[in-house]
């Protein structure tokens, strides 16, 4: 059964960075594109970032890019994002999830548990 | 950005009652909408994906229909488990990829 399954969340203050962990198995991580998405508290999903199988493609929500980095080592099997500058409005559940194919595809399934950031002063 | 909207926020059902949630897209998608359920505390999961592929393990009281700008998810049957928030997503004009805001599905 794949699993998927983020780290690294937790409080930290505005401007800081924070890097964000997805660890796959049970699945040929190489072979998919891997996406971030994010949920405020009580709101809805909104897309974060994409990478490709190879790593050789990256698309960026515009309220992330030039802030957020995605990034993926296949080697280990583990997808991240790196958050820097990070302000009030990135407070959500950031969740990974896996992409169809090994291009980028927009089909979102399966996803992990998601790990909370909270940025506050 | 392509904008998704979802009606109603709120259904209010009973068990056994069949359950029609909409989906509206700001220009065509064509095919490239797909429907994901929420429930409280868990991740998202793909129920449905280019308007009425069932995903793997989704059962048959789930089905998807429509084209262009109107979408609609059918649940012929709620069962106990089916109430959760529903969200819809577009892949047609990417990036970004764009979700709808929702509709909870809840017991009348």
């Amino acid at each position: 059964q794949v699993q998927l399954v983020e780290s690294g969340g937790g409080v930290v203050q505005p401007g800081r960075s924070l890097r964000l962990s997805c660890a796959a198995s049970e699945f040929t991580f190489s072979s998919y594109a891997m996406h971030w998405v994010r949920q405020a508290p009580g709101k809805g999903l909104q897309w974060v970032a994409v990478i490709s199988y190879d790593g050789s493609n990256e698309y960026y929500a515009d309220s992330v890019k030039g802030r957020f980095t995605i990034s993926r080592d296949n080697s280990k099997n583990t997808l991240y994002l790196q958050m820097n500058s990070l302000r009030a409005e990135d407070t959500a559940v950031y969740y990974c999830a896996r992409d169809s194919t090994a291009m980028v595809r927009g089909v979102f399934g399966p996803w992990g548990q998601g790990t909370l950031v909270t940025v506050s002063s | 950005e392509m904008v998704l909207t979802q009606s109603p926020a709120t259904l209010s059902l009973s068990p056994g009652e069949r359950a029609t949630l909409s989906c509206r897209a700001s220009q065509s998608v064509s095919s490239y909408l797909a429907w994901y359920q929420q429930k409280p505390g868990q991740a998202p999961r793909l129920l449905i994906y280019d308007t009425s592929i069932r995903a793997t393990g989704i059962p048959a009281r789930f089905s998807g229909s429509g084209s262009g700008t109107d979408f609609t998810l059918t649940i012929s049957s709620l069962e106990p488990e089916d109430f959760a928030v529903y969200y819809c997503q577009q892949r047609s004009h990417w990036p970004p990829f764009t979700f709808g805001p929702g509709t909870k599905v809840d017991f009348k």
